[in-house]
């Protein structure tokens, strides 16, 4: 079956600082991936998604993440975070080529920018 | 364009009561979803709507029952609630065609249900 790891419940930062969340997934096969992104009171909103092709992905307020099969991760980063990026964020997976490809989330990670 | 709406946004519900969450879309989606999130725990799938006149149970089915009553609505009922269902409830939506697995998932604000 497969699976998503976060490997961190909470990562506190200071504003203007990097940071990176990290994921991991099992799979034995090919999948699709995404970071959620909720604000606080909010629903989920994309951040970005890796489908094919190359590994770095870009995506919405300055985030990427880079998408590696050996290592079976897709870890997010932002090279400077703001106090507005206080967020819980999801790793997810879909299976490639499923009839419906259901989402699969990990547990989360909250993020929170201090100043 | 309002996207994905739910209502109500909060519901306070005894033991035993039965109530339905509504949710539509305006995106001409083909594809619908209801999730539950509780802390610590992610999202976990209850049914998805591949399309409207079908329904299919998901990660954690028991105690729910969904209809599509059309394209646009997405209903998700609780016959008898119990504490253990007290959670935030998302719907969600996506283009997904059949074998088009990638396509991304528009999520709407979430109804929070307290089960007393």
């Amino acid at each position: 079956a497969q699976s998503v790891t976060q490997l961190d419940s909470q990562v506190p930062v200071f504003e203007e600082a990097p940071v990176e969340l990290r994921c991991n997934y099992s799979s034995s096969v090919s999948v699709y991936l995404f970071w959620y992104v909720q604000y606080p009171n909010q629903g989920l909103q994309l951040l970005l998604k890796y489908l094919s092709g190359s590994t770095l992905v870009k995506g919405i307020n300055g985030f990427e993440a880079e998408f590696n099969k050996s290592q079976t991760s897709f870890h997010l980063r932002k090279p400077s975070v703001h106090i507005s990026d206080t967020a819980e964020y999801f790793c997810a997976v879909i299976i490639y080529g499923g009839s419906q490809g259901n989402l699969i989330f990990g547990k989360g990670t909250k993020l929170s920018v201090k100043p | 364009n309002a996207g994905v709406t739910q209502t109500p946004k909060f519901q306070v519900l005894k033991t035993g009561q039965s109530m339905t969450l509504q949710c539509a879309q305006d995106m001409n989606h083909n594809s619908m979803y209801w999730y539950r999130q509780d802390p610590g725990m992610g999202l976990r799938l209850i049914y998805y709507s591949a399309s409207e006149g079908t329904t299919d149970k998901g990660e954690v089915p028991n105690g729910y029952n969904v209809s599509r009553l059309n394209k646009r609505e997405f209903s998700l009922r609780l016959e008898s609630a119990a504490p253990s269902q007290t959670s935030v409830y998302f719907c969600a939506s996506s283009e997904a065609l059949s074998g088009l697995a990638s396509e991304t998932q528009y999520f709407g604000p979430g109804t929070r249900l307290l089960v007393l």
